[in-house]
């Protein structure tokens, strides 16, 4: 079963726009971690924010934000302000401590394109 | 410093032949994981290294897959006998413990398989 899932597939904006990724995960562990990851056209996965199940402050980092939910099992990710170089393709991914803390189960992804 | 670096960027071979992968984790990591990025599949975990020992092999998609790490370093993911649904973007990532918790998987730019 998926433990991750990304249900948009692709999102197109144009710069300066907000654009809000949605991920909804799915555990019976206690403990858990979620991640966000990017992965511009270079290819190379680049990490961006580690929560754990027991921290639902959300967070901001510059123009990005993140808002966990454990209610709803979702771990979402905003841009403000979008950026062409954003562009990207954004995995978010889940690692469950009391069986596997070391296996990151990722998502789908979502492309994002930002148009000037 | 040096990030991950994987050899060769790309690898074109025909059905049937062997192929080696090569990783070079951050310096000093002790954990090294093998992830598959493939159209169909996503982002799966394929095997993981604690040191040079393979604690869990379970993601490797058959016995034609095999990998191994020397001197808690370089690891070499070897594909026999190739199938054209082997072909895909072969990630290593490396991580200086192997929990999620507390330890970042940092990722490299990746093998392109592509089986003929």
């Amino acid at each position: 079963a998926q433990k991750v899932t990304q249900a948009q597939t692709e999102i197109s904006v144009v710069e300066k726009e907000d654009v809000t990724l949605d991920c909804v995960y799915e555990t019976r562990d206690t403990t858990y971690y979620l991640f966000w990851y990017k992965q511009p056209p270079s290819g190379e996965l680049v990490f961006l924010i580690r929560r754990n199940s027991f921290d639902e402050q959300n967070e901001i980092s510059g123009r990005y934000s993140w808002n966990f939910q454990k209610s709803t099992s979702s771990f979402n990710f905003t841009i403000t302000a979008s950026q062409v170089v954003d562009s990207a393709v954004y995995f978010c991914a889940l690692s469950e401590a009391e069986s596997n803390d070391y296996k990151l189960s990722f998502g789908a992804g979502t492309t994002v394109t930002v148009r000037a | 410093g040096a990030g991950v670096s994987q050899s060769p960027s790309n690898k074109v071979t025909e059905k049937g032949k062997d192929v080696e992968l090569r990783c070079d984790p951050i310096s000093g990591h002790t954990a090294l994981y093998w992830y598959r990025q493939s159209l169909g599949q996503g982002l799966e975990f394929l095997i993981y290294f604690q040191g040079n020992s393979a604690p869990d092999k379970s993601g490797l998609p058959s016995d034609r897959f095999s990998a191994e790490r020397t001197g808690g370093s370089v690891s070499t993911l070897t594909i026999q006998r190739t199938q054209q649904e082997d072909s895909a973007v072969y990630l290593c990532a490396s991580s200086l413990g192997w929990t999620t918790s507390t330890d970042t998987q940092y990722f490299g730019p990746g093998t392109r398989l592509t089986v003929l």
